[in-house]
């Protein structure tokens, strides 16, 4: 299994406090994703990172932002939390080649109540 | 815009039976994943198609690719409860970010 990490794996909290997930990879790969799974929508991309320093958005990035100081370290950060957010977050790691297969975290569950 | 459709979204079927699931897209695209995912899990990589008419099997399971149609089938044969999960298409929309959409996925139930 590729060496991906997600922190915290559940999370409850209130709407409008801010929230910060954390992906930790030990694989070194270039690419890094936040998706989130919501029924009836498969995966959605919020954001994704192709280096340290070097983000962009997905398709469902409003509310959420990123960071990446580090080649091992994606912080998915909610500002101001709301239950639209409450899903199922992912993070994803790909590298350059051939296939650039996306290997997954094992997930987030985050309730905004 | 790149929209990926699957069909049937659900499906229950019998062991050792044969059924076919659809992936469909709707601009060109000549790279597509098959992922698994089991209830409260992660999602599993199954199959990456990197061209028109690849073909791969792994166990029960086969995938293949059209890219011409923009349609890709992932085939049960002689289906057993363990296969029993959602089963994701996914289909990259620009190369070198990789930015990968989703179908909306299909969860198959396989009774005994």
């Amino acid at each position: 299994d590729a060496g991906i990490t997600q922190s915290p794996r559940h999370k409850v909290t209130e709407t409008g406090t801010p929230v910060t997930l954390r992906c930790h990879q030990t694989e070194n790969h270039r690419y890094m994703y936040w998706y989130r799974q919501d029924p009836g929508h498969g995966l959605r991309l919020i954001h994704y990172s192709y280096g340290v320093k070097d983000t962009d958005k997905g398709e469902v990035s409003d509310g959420y932002s990123v960071s990446r100081s580090k080649t091992e370290d994606f912080l998915l950060t909610l500002e101001s939390a709301t239950s639209s957010q409450t899903s199922v977050y992912f993070c994803a790691i790909s590298e350059i080649g051939q296939s650039y297969e996306q290997y997954f975290g094992p997930g987030t569950r985050l309730t905004v109540t | 815009e790149l929209k990926v459709e699957q069909n049937p979204l659900f499906l229950s079927m019998q062991e050792g039976k044969n059924y076919t699931i659809y992936c469909n897209y709707s601009t060109t695209s000549d790279r597509l994943y098959w992922y698994r995912q089991d209830p409260g899990k992660s999602l599993e990589s199954l199959f990456v198609l990197l061209s028109n008419g690849a073909v791969k099997q792994e166990g029960r399971l086969m995938a293949s690719l059209d890219t011409k149609a923009r349609l890709s089938t992932l085939h049960i044969t002689a289906a057993v409860h363990d296969l029993s999960a959602t089963y994701f298409c996914a289909v990259v929309r620009i190369q070198g970010a990789q930015k990968l959409v989703f179908g909306q996925g299909t969860r198959l139930t396989i009774n005994p």
